[in-house]
């Protein structure tokens, strides 16, 4: 089956530093690759949908200067999160899909913890 | 736009029993899937079952099924035999008619199989 992994599984960083999160398809190619967040005990929400080669499209309210994401190849796509506060704290997991699938596949996912 | 409703924040049930989650749905497209994802502790999205809404045969798998009512938007997962490792977060979620729109997720249930 498809497998996309996720890098790293775990940071812990000081406030105001910048974090990059990986995702990447390790068996497929990612037309589009998509980034959740999630807070403990809630449902995944949709931060941004990023086509390869093209700007990410962002969800209202997610502020796209401090959440930059790149998908530049068809198997990576970066999550950098920029300035990095305490609130910005949580799981944040990517998806990767393709026109014409049936599904789409889940990372493990990157716990962020901003000390 | 599309809504996904579960309504059962939180479920038991023991050990070999059935049990049932339920969630409704929302949407004015005619083709679409729908899933539902487990997500145990470790918090990686599994997928359980997927179901096309254009199959009226309902899907199952192994020991998950489900009841799908198309016309009363309707999508409930059914678990039979419930197993210790079954204890986790569900997910009810509907995408449209390709993997690279996003993923609409239910606010889940929790799920906690008792010995």
């Amino acid at each position: 089956g498809a497998v996309v992994s996720q890098h790293p599984s775990w940071v812990i960083c000081k406030s105001g530093t910048s974090v990059k999160i990986e995702c990447r398809s390790l068996d497929f190619q990612a037309t589009t690759m998509f980034w959740y967040r999630q807070f403990p005990k809630q449902s995944l929400m949709l931060m941004a949908t990023s086509n390869e080669g093209s700007k990410a499209t962002y969800e209202q309210g997610v502020e796209k200067d401090k959440f930059l994401i790149n998908h530049a190849s068809l198997t990576l796509s970066t999550l950098t999160v920029t300035s990095a506060h305490p609130e910005d704290s949580s799981f944040y997991i990517c998806s990767a899909g393709w026109l014409g699938a049936d599904t789409q596949y889940f990372g493990p996912g990157t716990r962020l913890t901003v000390l | 736009a599309q809504t996904v409703t579960q309504s059962q924040p939180e479920m038991s049930v023991q050990e070999a029993e059935t049990v049932t989650l339920s969630c409704t749905y929302d949407t004015s497209e005619n083709n679409y899937y729908l899933f539902w994802y487990k997500q145990p502790p470790s918090r990686q999205m599994i997928l359980v079952i997927r179901q096309e809404a254009y199959k009226q045969q309902n899907a199952t798998e192994n020991r998950f099924s489900v009841n799908f009512q198309k016309a009363a938007k309707s999508f409930s997962l059914k678990i039979s035999d419930s197993q210790l490792g079954d204890t986790a977060m569900y997910f009810c979620a509907f995408m449209k008619p390709s993997g690279n729109t996003p993923l609409v997720f239910g606010k889940g249930t929790r799920l906690s199989v008792i010995a």
